[in-house]
């Protein structure tokens, strides 16, 4: 079954304490894991999109890495205004259907 | 401004009355989707369009129906709506489905 896991559900940092979020996939025949910013009340806005195994992509203070297994969201520093939830989906490759994972929930406090 | 707009944003409806979700992008995309947003579930899509004329389903696609008769526009319809379909609903397009996909500002349904 094709699925998305990504942990922790929620996370809280320090500003400027770096960590990572993580999403794990079992999806057939992956097309690309994409990551996505999620504000309160609004609709999800695209970060990243990786294609293949040890594929890197960086934004500002975002690093998204991609295994065969799993992906990696890694922040640099935060500082407040990254408190957001973070999406990770993948897309499957036979169907064009998307998977999402449920989130991980980030605050980021000064 | 590239957009993807919904309507309506707020709806409160009763068991079994039809009702319409509008989608409306103007970029020319080709994709089109609709997904629900639950609590600890995630985004969940129901029906995506490759094109025109052409959909399909996703993984939560019953209780609902979706047509494709113009590139633009990808209306979301629930013929019977009941209690366990409140939800918050988004529809999302892009240019083919491999590529970054922008979503719409969401609507709100309560199903009484």
């Amino acid at each position: 079954e094709d699925q998305v896991t990504q942990s922790p559900e929620a996370l809280r940092l320090q500003e400027g304490e770096s960590s990572s979020l993580n999403c794990s996939y079992t999806v057939s025949g992956l097309r690309g894991l994409f990551w996505y910013r999620q504000d309160p009340g609004k609709g999800p806005e695209f970060l990243f999109t990786l294609y293949s195994a040890g594929e890197e992509k960086e934004k500002e203070r975002l690093k998204a890495t991609l295994t065969k297994k799993e992906s990696f969201l890694h922040i640099t520093a935060p500082k407040p205004e990254d408190s957001a939830t973070y999406l990770c989906a993948a897309l499957n490759g036979g169907f064009n259907k998307f998977y999402f994972g449920s989130g991980t929930k980030l605050n980021v406090k000064p | 401004e590239a957009q993807v707009t919904q309507n309506p944003r707020y709806l409160i409806t009763v068991t079994g009355k039809k009702l319409t979700v509008t989608c409306s992008q103007n970029m020319n995309h080709e994709y089109m989707s609709w997904y629900r947003q639950d609590p600890g579930l995630g985004l969940r899509q129901i029906y995506y369009s490759m094109n025109v004329e052409v959909t399909d389903k996703g993984d939560v696609p019953e209780g609902y129906k979706v047509s494709r008769k113009e590139k633009r526009n990808f209306p979301l319809i629930l013929e019977s709506p009941s209690p366990n379909q409140t939800s918050l609903y988004f529809c999302a397009s892009s240019f083919g489905g491999r590529n970054e996909q922008f979503f719409g500002p969401g609507t709100r349904l309560t199903v009484l």
